[in-house]
């Protein structure tokens, strides 16, 4: 059973748009929540990361939103840019021993000039 | 070094042998763990350890893969008698936690495995 789902495959947006990504978890012991980009033939890359105890986090052109009620959150990401093209990841983590990282599927973002 | 360090970077062996993947994490972490991603997929969670922990097996898909972490630093994934299906990249991530701090976790650039 996914712990931690990104139902959307693929999105396009055209330069300069807003690009929102997003990601459920049924997880409540989830308290920790964090985006990572993943270019072909490279390991993911850390981008912006939240805890339960904040509702938005903010780093540049990128923006994380929680909404613990609905174990939801999103990645903004504004203006996007050609080199956003990649895979976004949405991960989790809980509190204690068992705090694994658990990851989505994944999210293949193509940004169009 | 400074970032997550897995070698080979690249394996291709045939099936039924055994190979080991190594993982150097960063110097001071405290968390490691390992993935896999197969061809189209997400990544797959096969273990995780923290510090003195025992480590969280829960993701290893059989009993052919085992991994260990000596010293708690350099951690070794092994997998035997190797099927075409765990041809994947398998990912290698170190993090800190301590007392409920906690850090996003580096990644390494992953090994390939390639079984023919």
């Amino acid at each position: 059973d996914q712990q931690v789902k990104q139902n959307s495959p693929s999105l396009s947006v055209q330069e300069g748009r807003i690009s929102i990504l997003n990601c459920d978890y049924t997880n409540s012991m989830f308290d920790y929540f964090l985006w990572y980009k993943k270019y072909p033939a490279e390991g993911p890359t850390f981008l912006i990361s939240i805890s339960s105890i904040k509702d938005k986090n903010e780093d540049g052109r990128f923006t994380v939103f929680l909404n613990k009620s609905a174990k939801h959150l999103s990645l903004h990401i504004v203006p996007s840019q050609p080199g956003d093209s990649a895979v976004y990841f949405c991960a989790a983590s809980a509190r204690g021993s068992q705090g694994n990282l658990i990851f989505g599927k994944g999210t293949k973002l193509s940004v169009k000039p | 070094g400074a970032g997550v360090s897995q070698s080979p970077s690249n394996k291709v062996t045939e099936k039924g042998k055994d190979v080991e993947l190594r993982c150097d994490p960063i110097s001071g972490h405290t968390a490691l763990y390992w993935y896999r991603q197969s061809l189209g997929q997400g990544l797959e969670f096969l273990i995780y350890f923290q510090g003195n922990s025992a480590p969280d097996k829960s993701g290893l898909p059989s009993d052919r893969f085992s991994a260990e972490r000596t010293g708690g630093s350099v951690s070794t994934l092994t997998i035997q008698r190797t099927q075409q299906e765990d041809s994947a990249v398998y990912l290698c991530a170190s993090s800190l936690r301590d007392r409920g701090y906690r850090t996003e976790a580096f990644f390494g650039q992953g090994t390939r495995l390639t079984v023919v």
